[in-house]
């Protein structure tokens, strides 16, 4: 079955330092990866997304993300992080041969950043 | 308008009431999702509407009643709810559902207190 996994619920990271945020899934196939942020009390905002090719990735607000297959992982990194990076992130995978539109998230990881 | 919209943001409801959560999209997209967030736990996919048919129901109960009138909106009629249901609840949409049409966008969510 289809997971996603992201082992750290909660991190804490000061301003200006470097984030990494993990993510592991479970498919079968090439996976189709997704990276999210909400802020609280808001719905969910694409970061970025892995569908092919260059297995580094590019997103909104200075992300990045790289595929890893063979670690069945889409880690989220960030080179200097911002007191407004402070929200939930959540990881999730859709697959090619898609069941009725499912995107399947982690748990997500909540991030504080200390001034 | 742009994206998607919900309204209400805050809803508050006693057991006994009936209401109606709306959601929009601005995106011409022809699917659209319900998803419940509790706090502390992951995403739950409720319903996917593809088309303004249902694809899925996920074991939901029946106190929650969705509508898909046409590929712009989607409607979520509530009745006789419980404490346990008050959640943040998110409507999403895709261009499809699978491959890369189902990178999905989200709504900003109503906040639902049962009391």
């Amino acid at each position: 079955a289809q997971s996603v996994t992201q082992p750290d619920i909660h991190i804490t990271v000061s301003e200006g330092a470097s984030l990494e945020l993990r993510c592991n899934y479970s498919y079968g196939a090439t996976p189709y990866l997704f990276w999210y942020v909400q802020s609280p009390g808001q719905g969910l905002q694409l970061l970025l997304k892995y569908f092919s090719g260059d297995t580094l990735v590019q997103g909104i607000k200075g992300f990045e993300a790289e595929f890893k297959r063979s670690q069945s992982s889409f880690n989220l990194r960030k080179p200097s992080v911002h007191w407004s990076d402070a929200a939930e992130y959540f990881c999730a995978v859709g697959a090619l041969y898609n069941q009725g539109g499912k995107l399947i998230f982690g748990q997500g990881t909540e991030l504080s950043v200390k001034p | 308008e742009t994206g998607v919209t919900q309204t209400p943001r805050h809803l508050v409801m006693g057991m006994t009431n009936k209401k109606s959560l709306k959601c929009e999209q601005h995106l011409g997209h022809n699917a659209m999702y319900w998803y419940k967030q509790s706090a502390k736990k992951p995403l739950e996919l409720m319903f996917v509407y593809s088309l303004e048919e249902r694809v899925e129901n996920n074991s939901v109960p029946s106190r929650f009643s969705p509508e898909c009138p046409n590929s712009s909106h989607l409607f979520l009629h509530l009745h006789t709810l419980q404490p346990e249901d008050s959640a943040l609840y998110l409507c999403a949409s895709s261009q499809g559902l699978s491959g890369t049409y189902n990178e999905q966008f989200f709504g900003p969510g109503t906040r639902l207190t049962v009391l």
